[in-house]
């Protein structure tokens, strides 16, 4: 199994400021990669695949990058809506684990 | 639109057998590429993926449950069905069922997500 690993597992942001979120893959997962957001009581969100390419929908302050073990997600200007958990997920194969989260929190 | 929801007891007792149904709409699991999956999230804590049933009838289980989980389709009635035996209190959690197009490297994201459905298990 490829295991995803989330830093941190949580990040204090003033609302307008700019999130980096990371995730390390314990092997090369090239692109096959997702981010997903969850809030409280709903299910989580696709945000990112192909590691770098939004969802249908997605605000373009919302971006990701990387390939091979090392992936971000950065969130441009944060807005009282992105305040939620992060998930990262590989596809690589079987199975497509997800990372522990990173929670987003207002400073 | 696609939309796809979970159904089944909100309860369940430890030793027994927990069946889940995921009814879903705007997509056909007959079209090829299609994919429904299950994934559980206990309360506060991460996702972890339970099963996963495709088109052509191709399955894929965690290897931690695979000899508890079982995932069946029916096509006719656009659901799929997951099944767990011997249920346990650590297996208190929110199951979702969600959709999905292709497989492994091929696809693009777990893209739609039913609303979850908390399942408790307690004597």
């Amino acid at each position: 199994e490829i295991v995803m690993t989330q830093s941190p597992a949580t990040l204090s942001v003033s609302p307008g400021e700019r999130a980096t979120l990371s995730c390390r893959a314990s092997q090369s997962v090239s692109t096959h990669f997702a981010w997903y957001q969850q809030k409280p009581g709903q299910a989580p969100r696709l945000l990112i695949y192909g590691a770098s390419t939004r969802a249908t929908g997605i605000p373009a302050r919302f971006s990701g990058s990387g390939s091979g073990t090392e992936f971000t997600l950065t969130i441009s200007s944060l807005q009282s809506e992105d305040f939620a958990v992060y998930y990262c997920q590989h596809y690589n194969n079987w199975p497509p684990l997800f990372g522990g989260g990173t929670k987003v929190e207002i400073k | 639109q696609i939309t796809l929801k979970e159904s089944g007891p909100t309860l369940v007792k430890p030793t027994q057998t927990l069946t889940l149904t995921c009814t879903f709409s705007g997509f056909s699991l007959s079209t090829s590429g299609e994919g429904v999956g299950w994934i559980r999230q206990p309360p506060g804590k991460a996702l972890d993926w339970l099963a996963l049933i495709y088109w052509d009838d191709d399955k894929y289980y965690s290897p931690s449950l695979k000899n508890r989980v079982t995932i069946t389709k029916d096509t006719s009635k656009n659901q799929v069905v997951l099944t767990m035996t011997n249920m346990d209190p650590v297996d208190t959690a929110t199951y979702y069922c969600l959709h999905m197009v292709g497989k492994a490297t091929v696809t693009k994201g777990m893209d739609y997500w039913g609303q979850g459905t908390l399942v408790t298990v307690s004597s």
